[in-house]
């Protein structure tokens, strides 16, 4: 089995700040690793994904998040925020070799002020 | 290429009543996976369609139940709802062999 700890619940920033959201998971066995963001009554839209390779994967949106297996980590960053990047942040896992569910962090709310 | 979509948006149903709710699938996706999103929380993992028949399940009682259809369509059957089941009830589709899933916008499920 899987879980996924967002330890952040909301993270407040100055736009053109740099933010950090933090993530880190649990799994005896090896998993892919997703960041999604949610929109205000929208679904779910995928950031980026690690699936092998190299450990910082590059996303949409000027978002990029570094995998660390020995901390199992995949934290997201961006240099400068906007204000547009207001929003939910999921991160999530799911099992390699055939896994079929995501599980899901409870989200980090990222709030960007003027 | 046309992506996820769900409907209704929005729903009001009382206690004890049944309800369904549907999914298309993007265009080329075989496998359709639902999840319930509680206020403040993640999805959680409902069940997951393959081929029409059901391919895994999450810690969710037998009175949510689901169909695939042969266009990879699905449905979402919630019998006997409570006040517990309003949420935002997410489909996503995928291929099989891959792990990224895409999601729809979702469906609000309000129980009184």
């Amino acid at each position: 089995a899987q879980s996924v700890t967002q330890l952040d619940s909301q993270v407040p920033v100055f736009e053109e700040a740099p933010v950090e959201l933090r993530c880190n998971y649990s799994s005896s066995v090896s998993v892919y690793l997703f960041w999604y963001v949610q929109y205000p009554n929208q679904g779910l839209q995928l950031l980026l994904k690690y699936l092998s390779g190299s450990t910082l994967v590059k996303g949409i949106n000027g978002f990029e998040a570094e995998f660390n297996k020995s901390q199992t980590s995949f934290h997201l960053r961006k240099p400068s925020v906007h204000i547009s990047d207001t929003a939910e942040y999921f991160c999530a896992v799911i099992a390699t070799g055939g896994g079929n569910k995501l599980t899901f962090g409870t989200g980090t709310q990222l709030k960007v002020e003027l | 290429e046309t992506g996820v979509t769900q409907s209704p948006t929005h729903l009001i149903k009382t206690r004890g009543q049944q309800v369904t709710l549907r999914c298309s699938s993007q265009s080329g996706h075989n496998t359709v996976s639902w999840y319930q999103q509680a206020l403040g929380q993640g999805p959680q993992f409902i069940f997951q369609y393959y081929r029409e028949e059901e391919n895994g399940r999450g810690n969710f009682p037998p009175r949510f139940s689901g169909l695939q259809f042969p266009n990879y369509s699905s449905e979402l059957n919630v019998n006997a709802l409570e006040l517990d089941d309003s949420a935002l009830y997410l489909c996503a589709s995928s291929l099989l062999s891959e792990e990224t899933q895409y999601f729809g916008p979702g469906t609000r499920l309000l129980v009184l």
